[in-house]
């Protein structure tokens, strides 16, 4: 059963609009989550984290909440640009397991200019 | 800097057959893991390792080797491949908090296409 879920598989948005890309998970153990960008023949790249302690991480143009009694998160790219079209993974760690990350599967965005 | 490189970048093996997929980095990494990416599924731990001389397995061990000689290599085996082995295998390195990855500073390479037939 997978424990980090992203269900959308794929969203298209109108360059200079928000993207909005979800994530929800049914470990409560975890305690930080980090989002990672892949574009296609390279390996994933880390955008942006945020620890269980707080509800809100801001990164220009990137933003990620934390809803925990949702157990959901979300990233915000605002304005979307063309070149923020690829592969957004969303993962999560928890202390007690080692840190170590547990993906979902992915959602595809792609920015339309 | 190269970062994390992996080689070969694709490959097609028959079943039955055995065949190891390098890693190397070059930032002085303590931790490094193996990942594989099936569609549906996100990236799921192989491997991982916490320094030179030291392994463990990650949520996806079985039919996979790993040892780790160096701080700069970390090797993947496949002794009997099989087709439910077709996957895209990814290796990263990060710095380390004990045995706790970083994972802020987790590079990951461009990954190994592997095909089993």
């Amino acid at each position: 059963d997978q424990q980090v879920k992203q269900n959308s598989p794929s969203l298209s948005v109108q360059e200079g609009r928000i993207s909005i890309l979800n994530c929800d998970y049914t470990n409560s153990m975890f305690d930080y989550f980090l989002w990672y960008k892949k574009y296609p023949a390279e390996g994933p790249t880390f955008l942006i984290s945020i620890s269980s302690i707080k509800d809100k991480n801001e990164d220009g143009r990137f933003t990620v909440f934390l809803n925990k009694s949702a157990k959901h998160l979300s990233l915000h790219i605002v304005p979307s640009q063309p070149g923020d079209s690829a592969v957004y993974f969303c993962a999560a760690s928890a202390k007690e397991y080692g840190n170590k990350l547990v993906f979902g599967a992915g959602t595809i965005l792609r920015v339309k200019s | 800097n190269a970062g994390v490189t992996q080689t070969p970048k694709f490959q097609v093996l028959k079943t039955g057959q055995s065949m190891t997929l390098q890693c190397a980095q070059d930032m002085n990494h303590e931790y490094m893991s193996w990942y594989r990416q099936d569609p549906g599924m996100g990236l799921r731990l192989i491997h991982y390792s916490v320094g030179a001389g030291i392994t463990d397995q990650g949520e996806v061990p079985n039919g996979y080797n790993v040892s780790r000689s160096t701080t700069e290599d970390f090797p993947l085996r496949l002794l009997s491949a099989a087709p439910s082995q077709t996957s895209v295998y990814f290796c990263a390195s990060s710095y380390s908090f004990g045995t706790s990855p970083y994972q802020e500073t987790q590079y990951f390479g461009p990954g190994t296409r592997l095909l089993v037939l």
